[in-house]
């Protein structure tokens, strides 16, 4: 079946640096994709989301790239900072109100 | 902000018990859903429901039931637990507006022994 995937499970960065958390898709009919951070003992929290006829947005420190050529979605977080240790999410609208979720990436920040 | 509350964070149970987990969200969201996180499969749909009374089967239903009686409670039930169960559920709502952000609870841990 289709699904929502990550090509890296862990990545380690240095504080200050910029992450990069990639996702892959399959679905091509999806229109709307959302990152999500999970933190420890925590449920998955809100991060940004794309719709798919953009390809770039920007929030605060946080910017989400989408390509839909080779259905490719990203996040970067720029000067990353202890506190953005986490698990994150990418997420896609499968159809209707229901959400598909790839397996995650830790990301690891390093003093 | 919303609120989603599970009413259990860690559970233990034992093969065969009827399990039941509660989630209640306090803003009149239609929409509700149920799912279990493991390690590196994610976030995997169980069951999901658009209203009260209404309910979706999700990827993994197998083994699970929802009930939706009232538009802010939305309960799992394990009807008969099993070791293979053992899990973090976690419960979201969302309600469509700009976008379709879920908001989640902080999780229960069951355990099935």
């Amino acid at each position: 079946g289709e699904s929502v995937g990550l090509h890296l499970p862990t990545l380690s960065v240095q504080e200050g640096d910029n992450s990069i958390i990639n996702c892959a898709y399959s679905n091509s009919a999806s229109d709307y994709f959302i990152w999500y951070k999970q933190e420890s003992g925590k449920g998955p929290q809100f991060i940004i989301d794309i719709r798919s006829n953009m390809d770039k947005r920007q929030g605060q420190r946080v910017t989400v790239l989408l390509n839909k050529t080779v259905k490719h979605l990203s996040l970067q977080i720029a000067a990353t900072q202890p506190g953005d240790s986490a698990v994150y999410f990418c997420a896609e609208n499968h159809h209707n109100n229901d959400m598909r979720f790839g397996a995650g990436t830790r990301l690891t920040v390093k003093p | 902000d919303v609120k989603v509350t599970q009413s259990s964070r860690y559970l233990v149970k034992r093969t065969g018990e009827k399990v039941f987990l509660e989630c209640v969200q306090d803003m009149d969201h239609e929409n509700m859903f149920w799912y279990r996180q493991d390690p590196g499969l994610g976030l995997r749909l169980i069951y999901f429901s658009y209203d009260v009374k209404m309910k979706e089967k999700g990827d993994i239903p197998e083994g699970y039931s929802v009930s939706r009686e009232k538009k802010e409670r939305f309960s799992l039930i394990l009807e008969s637990a099993s070791t293979n169960q053992t899990s973090m559920y976690l419960c979201a709502s969302m309600v469509y507006r700009d976008n379709y952000g879920y908001t989640f609870g902080s999780g229960t841990r069951l355990t099935v022994v």
